[in-house]
């Protein structure tokens, strides 16, 4: 079975800094996606960035990065130069099959809850 | 471009009523899915469809069902409301399989007493 671990419920960040958010993930499987979710107060569920597993290079988009340790099972992302609009809850989540039709699932973590701070 | 609609916004039903809760895109998307949100968790996945007339059971299915008429909708029904489906549930659809950018309807929020 595949999870999804974020170990920190929530962070605070000060404005323009950086901070990483942290996530692991269990499963037997060599190919898979992952992704980072961002959900503001709003509740709209947003791509972030995503990652697939058989490339080595980290996925960049703009001020967001990963550090993709595949042998370790860790996806972290990291927000450079916080932003008062990047306060929302963020989740890690991993791709997997449901069943043999082509079907695929998105296994969340529980989230972190950001806040930027001015 | 609409994007994915969902309705209604909130809801209340009373146990045992029944309900279908509308998620439709304009995007021309292939892959649509129902997913459910309770507090302190990720989304868990109920249904999904590949296409038109072609429909799947995913994590959590158990008192809801689905069909795809159309490539543009994607209705959820509750059969019989039971207080544990209260939740936050999200429509989301991709062009051909969730790998890709998957785009999320605002949500339902559904409250069953």
């Amino acid at each position: 079975a595949q999870t999804v671990t974020q170990s920190q419920p929530e962070m605070s960040v000060q404005e323009a800094e950086t901070v990483t958010l942290s996530c692991t993930y269990d499963t037997s499987e060599n190919n898979y996606y992952l992704f980072w979710y961002k959900q503001p107060p709003s509740r709209q569920m947003i791509l972030v960035i995503r990652q697939e597993a058989y490339k080595q290079q980290n996925a960049t988009e703009n001020r967001f990065s990963v550090n993709f340790q595949k042998a370790a099972k860790s996806f972290s992302l990291k927000i450079s130069d916080s932003q008062l609009g990047d306060t929302a809850m963020y989740f890690c989540a991993f791709m997997k099959h449901v069943n043999s039709n082509s079907g695929y699932a998105l296994n969340f973590g529980k989230g972190t809850s950001l806040l930027v701070t001015p | 471009n609409a994007g994915v609609t969902q309705t209604p916004k909130f809801q209340v039903l009373k146990t045992g009523q029944s309900m279908t809760l509308q998620c439709a895109q304009d995007m021309n998307h292939e892959y649509m899915s129902w997913y459910r949100q309770d507090p302190g968790m990720g989304l868990r996945l109920i249904h999904y469809s590949v296409g038109a007339g072609i429909t799947d059971q995913g994590e959590v299915p158990n008192g809801y069902n689905v069909s795809r008429s159309t490539t543009e909708d994607f209705p959820l029904r509750l059969l019989s409301a039971a207080p544990s489906q209260t939740s936050v549930y999200f429509c989301a659809s991709s062009y051909s399989s969730p790998v890709g950018t998957q785009y999320f309807g605002p949500g339902t929020r559904l409250l069953v007493l």
